[in-house]
């Protein structure tokens, strides 16, 4: 079925460094969304992207949509260690009505 | 408060043994659906439901079944359980699926021996 592409996997920082995930698609999408799930939690919503070369922010979080509507990122600027967690986007499907997830990208603060 | 509620948060049951997990939500959504999170797979969609009485296969349907006779409530029912259905289990309810965020449950643990 529909994949949402995420990588990397994992991305170990140190404290005040920076994190980039990625999302590819083979598709045009709709919009996309990105949670964040720390560990032992559940996931929760940060942020909807709608419109072509869509830029957003949330303090020290950018998040972009390509401008073919095929890939999106987000960015953490000089990460602290509140920021540990699973960040996972995700697309819908209007076909189907379905949101199809990445595998998620693990930050994780070097000690 | 807004809440999706999930019951129990942990399980360990036998193999072949029905349960079910209960789902809550105090939104009046009407798009619920359940997902498992396995390592390094992010989250698949078991079921979904667009209303009361309208549920529909997601990605991983196999060895589950569900119902939505009410709005507020999706419980994920597993008939025959098995191993390969130990995971961690989420419930999420949105006002308008994939344009409106999706709202999860604190997650069901269970263990299949």
């Amino acid at each position: 079925g529909q994949q949402v592409m995420q990588i990397p996997q994992y991305q170990h920082v140190q404290e005040g460094e920076d994190f980039t995930t990625y999302c590819n698609s083979s598709t045009t999408l709709s919009n996309i969304q990105w949670y964040k799930q720390r560990p032992g939690g559940h996931p929760v919503f940060l942020i909807q992207l709608v419109k072509s070369g869509e830029v957003k922010k949330q303090k020290r979080l950018t998040f972009q949509f390509g401008e073919a509507k095929k890939n999106s990122s987000l960015h953490i600027t000089a990460t602290q260690t509140t920021d540990v967690g699973t960040y996972f986007c995700a697309e819908f499907m209007d076909s189907n009505y379905q949101l199809i997830w990445g595998a998620g990208t693990k930050l994780i603060i070097k000690p | 408060e807004a809440q999706v509620t999930q019951n129990p948060r942990y399980l360990i049951t036998v193999t072949g043994k029905k349960l079910t997990v209960t789902c809550s939500q105090n939104m009046n959504h009407e798009y619920m659906s359940w997902y498992r999170q396995d390592p390094g797979l992010g989250l698949r969609q078991i079921y979904y439901s667009m209303n009361v009485e309208v549920t529909d296969k997601g990605d991983v349907p196999e060895g589950y079944k569900v119902s939505r006779k009410e709005k507020r409530n999706f419980p994920l029912i597993l008939e025959s359980p098995s191993p390969n259905q130990t995971s961690l289990y989420f419930c999420a309810s949105s006002l308008s699926p994939g344009y409106t965020e999706a709202f999860f449950g604190q997650g069901t643990r269970l263990t299949v021996v």
